[in-house]
């Protein structure tokens, strides 16, 4: 699976939009972007996922590049409790595994 | 509501001393599979099941084992549990096929070998 490459921590004033990127420069054409987040020692929490169209749901828009190489996870209108550790996960699925490999993520930090 | 339960949430135990960390999910998930999480390491999978009696080794599969012998329950049995073995353990499901869905976690059970 391709590696991902994450901001170590980022700050968003509460109610702007947050932009999380990720790089996955390595990223095969049969492999996904997820995202999930953590908050505090929670278990993770499903986000969204892609796999070359732009993607929006109810808590997240994802916005992956062309050549796929990057992409951007987008709170439009970030709050407190938004503060979390993001990680992007890139996976392929099929065959006997469907493990996922956790990075180090981003720690973003909500500001009032 | 659709989740995914760890028992216990918390853990304090002795080397050596046989223990079970119970996980159950009500959305009829065929795939389950259990996660460890420390410092600097951050989460690694121990064992997943592709279904009822379909269990295979993770990453750092060594002290555990597994079962699955209904789809609703995947428990985490620490036969001889050791200090190393201390750290915050999450259990998740999702339904096949996976590339479609995330994984539903539990909350954790945070585990303290003395």
């Amino acid at each position: 699976d391709a590696k991902t490459t994450q901001p170590p921590s980022m700050d968003c004033a509460e109610g702007r939009a947050a932009n999380l990127p990720c790089n996955h420069s390595t990223i095969s054409g049969n492999e996904y972007v997820y995202w999930y987040r953590q908050i505090h020692s929670q278990g993770p929490q499903y986000i969204i996922h892609g796999l070359k169209n732009n993607e929006t749901n109810e808590m997240a828009s994802l916005i992956i590049t062309e050549d796929r190489k990057s992409s951007t996870l987008i709170l439009p209108h970030a709050t407190l409790r938004d503060t979390a550790v993001y990680y992007c996960i890139v996976i392929k699925y099929g065959g006997a595994t469907n493990k996922l490999i956790f990075g180090t993520g981003t720690l973003l930090a909500v500001q009032p | 509501e659709a989740q995914v339960t760890q028992n216990p949430r918390y853990l304090i135990t002795v080397t050596g001393k046989k223990l079970t960390v119970t996980c159950s999910q009500n959305m009829n998930h065929e795939y389950m599979s259990w996660y460890r999480q420390d410092p600097g390491l951050g989460l690694r999978q121990i064992y997943y099941s592709m279904n009822v009696e379909v269990t295979d080794k993770g990453d750092v599969p060594e002290g555990y084992k597994v079962s699955r012998k209904e789809k609703r329950n995947f428990p985490l049995i620490l036969e001889s549990p050791s200090p190393n073995q201390t750290s915050l353990y999450f259990c998740a499901s999702s339904p096949p096929p996976a590339r479609y869905y995330g994984y539903t976690f539990g909350s954790g059970t945070r585990l303290t070998v003395v």
